[in-house]
């Protein structure tokens, strides 16, 4: 069966430092992968996707970057973080575009 | 703007009373999903909704797709303290080639 895993689960970091959430699929090929933001009880904001490695498609112009090394292997970026980039990041895949999206546990980030 | 509209934003109701949640907009949508996410977790699917007037049952939830594939409904009869959570609709709108979510509703059920 197919699992997603996402770390770390909760990060506290200063404004200015830099930013890395990993995420990890197992248990399928090729599939389609995302970055979600969530503010507190909240709808979802695509941040970016990625339909195979090394493509990403970005849908917020903003201070956060992704990219995918690997087929199943997911990667949220930041340089020098931001107090708006606080939230609940989160990461899904799909088997297609518009299809039935998948989530991880959550990262919570908190910008200080 | 928001695409999807979802209303009430906030609800808190006694155990075993019954409950509808809507899902809203002016686009058409070729189907629906909707989640449920509870309090620091990714939101798990319930349910896709795909055929206009289409209506899904899981167990005590009932989900329903509007006639134009404009709106849907979600009914819980005789909710239970284990229905809280966050309840978030998501569709792919014909002009758009991702999901969008709508803003969500929030449900108490107390015991």
């Amino acid at each position: 069966s197919q699992t997603i895993h996402q770390w770390p689960a909760t990060l506290v970091q200063p404004v200015g430092s830099p930013l890395s959430l990993e995420c990890t699929v197992e248990g399928t090929s090729n599939p389609n992968l995302y970055w979600y933001r969530q503010a507190a009880g909240r709808g979802l904001q695509l941040l970016f996707y990625s339909v195979g490695i090394g493509q990403i498609s970005s849908e917020v112009p903003q201070n956060l970057s992704a990219s995918r090394p690997q087929d199943r292997q997911f990667i949220l970026s930041s340089k020098k973080l931001l107090l708006s980039d606080s939230g609940f990041y989160l990461c899904a895949w799909s088997v297609m575009n518009t299809g039935e999206l998948f989530f991880g546990e959550g990262s919570r980030l908190t910008v200080l | 703007t928001q695409l999807l509209e979802q209303s009430p934003q906030f609800l808190s109701i006694q155990e075993g009373e019954n409950l509808t949640v809507y899902c809203n907009s002016s686009s058409v949508f070729s189907s629906l999903q909707w989640y449920r996410q509870e309090p620091g977790e990714g939101p798990v699917l319930l349910v896709t909704v795909v055929t206009g007037g289409e209506v899904k049952k899981l167990k005590r939830l009932t989900f329903q797709f509007g006639d134009a594939r404009k709106d849907s409904s979600l009914h819980i009869t005789a909710a239970q303290p284990g229905d809280t959570g966050l309840y978030l609709c998501a569709g792919p709108p014909r002009s758009a080639r991702q999901l969008t979510f709508g803003s969500g509703t929030q449900l108490t059920v107390l015991p």
